[in-house]
């Protein structure tokens, strides 16, 4: 059982190229969600998605762009990189919120993240 | 979601227990509050939950006020592989809408050999 897998781990671009950051989760979790961390600061929202073919903007959602074509993948794409995206992205993953005897069950479980520096 | 005030950083010592506040005065009826830590340069692995009743699970112990305006993170036996930044945060379960966690900036918690 892989969990939430990321990759590339580390990334370099040039200002003004395009790539795509992959996530995948084999725990069948229909909320699947991306954010960002630049140093001193907490994680920041940029996309989140509620199932294959919903997706909706988090926080700070300009400049990447998601898709959710399956319920195992939810790439990021930066389509024209600034350095201003120059930051640690990690995934998560969940079940949608549902209540076992009661109790929420929401967990996230997070990507081991991409370094990715534009420069 | 109600917004959480955290001390920006704390020691321990190893071996202690280490007793992490969180101050969530607007929280509302439905809202849980929730810990997660994130290890240098990992990503944040979820602790422990909580609505109103104390919890605990073999990571940490969670104790929330009567009032539910405060809660506490209690680890309780620190050693050096908890030197982590801890997150406090309330959300409330949206069942269809998805977990729209918003993390501020946490509690630094560095334990001390």
């Amino acid at each position: 059982n892989a969990g939430v897998t990321q990759t590339p781990k580390f990334q370099v671009l040039k200002t003004g190229q395009s790539m795509t950051l992959q996530c995948a989760q084999d725990m069948n979790h229909e909320y699947m969600s991306w954010y960002r961390q630049d140093p001193g600061m907490g994680l920041r929202l940029i996309h989140y998605s509620v199932g294959a073919g919903i997706t909706d903007q988090g926080e700070v959602p300009n400049g990447y762009n998601v898709s959710r074509s399956t319920t195992e993948d939810f790439p990021l794409r930066l389509l024209s990189a600034a350095p201003s995206q120059t930051s640690v992205y990690f995934c998560a993953s969940s079940h949608l919120g549902r209540r076992d005897r009661g109790r929420s069950n929401e967990k996230l479980f997070f990507g081991s993240g991409t370094q990715l520096s534009v420069l | 979601d109600a917004k959480t005030t955290q001390p920006p950083s704390m020691d321990c010592a190893e071996g202690r227990a280490a007793n992490l506040p969180c101050n969530h005065s607007t929280i509302s009826g439905n809202e849980y509050v929730y810990w997660y830590r994130q290890i240098h340069s990992q990503g944040p692995q979820y602790i422990i939950h909580g609505l109103k009743n104390n919890e605990t699970n073999e990571m940490a112990s969670l104790i929330i006020t009567e009032d539910r305006k405060s809660s506490t993170l209690i680890l309780p036996h620190a050693t050096l592989r908890d030197t982590a930044v801890y997150y406090c945060i309330v959300r409330a379960t949206k069942l269809d809408t998805g977990n729209q966690f918003y993390f501020g900036t946490g509690t630094s918690l560095t334990v001390i050999p």
